[in-house]
């Protein structure tokens, strides 16, 4: 079974701290996601990457930027968190022309 | 720029009935994906349509896929209360494995 393992399922930060996301996945996929999911918006996809220390800008990347140093883990970075920041946070991997496979989610709540 | 546009994007229906959710994309493309997600989980995959005129059936669920007129449909058949969840469709644009995201359909199956 593919896995996707986001690094937490909760995450409280302070305005104006660095916040890192981490994902890893197990299956060798070149593709990975970071999206993020708020009521009524769906999910809106922030960064993308293609391969390692490959990255394409998403729908909404303002504010984060995206790390991908190994094929397996791609972190999402938030430089100076803002309340406006607060949501679920799904990574995502995939093989070309295949589903994606999706973590379990972090939910950030930026205070 | 790819917009993916689900509709209707909530949905109360009673048991035994059927109905379809609509997937329409703004750009050409012939790689659309259907997904469900149950309240506070991640998304599992459900369909993966590749073509024009693909067809996948599961259960009471039935997806297909027309590229020429960019639309998708999820037809539900003799809904049942536990096909209560919110489905996406996400669409690959112009195959370069960037996954958009519609905003979900939530559907509330009435026992």
């Amino acid at each position: 079974d593919v896995k996707v393992t986001q690094s937490s399922r909760y995450l409280v930060k302070r305005t104006g701290e660095k916040v890192f996301l981490e994902c890893v996945q197990d299956m060798d996929h070149e593709n990975m996601f970071w999206y993020r999911q708020d009521p009524g918006l769906g999910l809106r996809l922030i960064y993308f990457s293609y391969d390692v220390k490959m990255k394409e800008k998403g729908d909404i990347p303002e504010g984060y930027s995206v790390s991908r140093e190994k094929k397996e883990r791609f972190s999402l970075i938030l430089e100076s968190a803002s309340t406006n920041q607060t949501s679920m946070y799904l990574c995502a991997s995939s093989l070309g022309g295949f589903q994606a496979f999706f973590g379990q989610g972090t939910r950030l709540t930026v205070v | 720029e790819l917009k993916v546009e689900q509709n209707p994007l909530f949905l109360s229906m009673q048991e035994g009935k059927n109905y379809t959710i609509y997937c329409n994309y703004s750009t050409t493309s012939d790689r659309l994906y259907w997904y469900r997600q149950d309240p506070g989980k991640s998304l599992e995959s459900l369909f993966v349509l590749l073509s024009n005129g693909a067809v996948k059936q599961e259960g009471r669920l039935m997806a297909s896929l027309d590229t020429k007129a960019r639309l998708s449909t999820l037809h539900i058949t003799a809904a049942v209360h536990d096909l209560s969840a919110t489905y996406f469709c996400a669409v690959d644009e112009n195959r370069d494995d960037k996954i958009i995201f519609g905003k979900g359909t939530r559907l509330h199956i009435l026992p």
